[in-house]
């Protein structure tokens, strides 16, 4: 079965200070992955995907993620954090094996706090 | 153009009582998946409708069911509602599997 690991519940990190959130992950074929932020009480926000192509790509508000397929990680880095970035992210990845292709299997979830 | 749209935003609603939940997709999709996220469960795939069909189920009980319209418009139905099914229902409309556009979802709760 598909699954999705996001190994820390929290992350804490100063302002301006490099972030990664992490994510591995467990499928079979090509993975389709996927980041999301979620603010309070708000639906979930859309940062990036990785489908094929580049290892590195590049998402909204500045947030990157790395595939590396030999790790099966793929974390979501920033170079400088901002306060407002403070948020609960989800990894996810879209589920083949259950033959429906459009369901996503999610990470449990990590919280970002950044200080001041 | 328009995201997803979810209504309403906030529901209470008393135990035993039914609710249905409605979300309208991104003009153009065709697929609309429903997720229940708790805190103690996190995000857990409900179904997924495509063209009208229910594609895929996940494990929940035959009181959560869903049908999607001509127009890709969904509703979710929970019938006799218990104080477990508190939740934040988030549904998501895709174009073709490779990206998931989520609404803002609605904030259930059962007294």
């Amino acid at each position: 079965a598909q699954s999705v690991a996001q190994p820390e519940d929290q992350v804490n990190v100063a302002e301006g200070n490099p972030l990664t959130v992490k994510c591995t992950y467990s499928v079979s074929g090509n993975p389709y992955l996927f980041w999301y932020v979620q603010y309070p009480n708000r639906g979930l926000q859309f940062l990036l995907k990785y489908i094929t192509g580049d290892n590195l790509v590049k998402g909204s508000y500045g947030f990157e993620a790395e595939f590396n397929k030999s790790q099966t990680s793929f974390h979501l880095k920033k170079p400088s954090a901002l306060v407002s970035d403070s948020a609960l992210y989800f990894c996810a990845v879209r589920d083949l094996i259950s033959g429906g292709y459009n369901k996503l299997i999610f990470g449990a979830g990590t919280r970002l706090a950044v200080h001041p | 153009k328009a995201g997803v749209t979810q209504t309403p935003r906030y529901l209470i609603k008393t135990r035993g009582q039914q609710v249905t939940l409605s979300c309208s997709p991104i003009s153009g999709h065709r697929s609309v998946s429903w997720y229940q996220q708790t805190p103690g469960q996190g995000l857990q795939f409900l179904f997924e409708y495509f063209s009208e069909t229910q594609r895929n189920k996940g494990n929940f009980p035959g009181r959560f069911s869903g049908r999607q319209f001509s127009n890709s418009r969904s509703e979710m139905n929970v019938s006799t509602l218990e104080l477990g099914d508190s939740a934040l229902y988030l549904c998501a409309s895709s174009l073709a599997g490779e990206g998931y556009t989520f609404g803002s979802g609605t904030r259930l709760t059962v007294v």
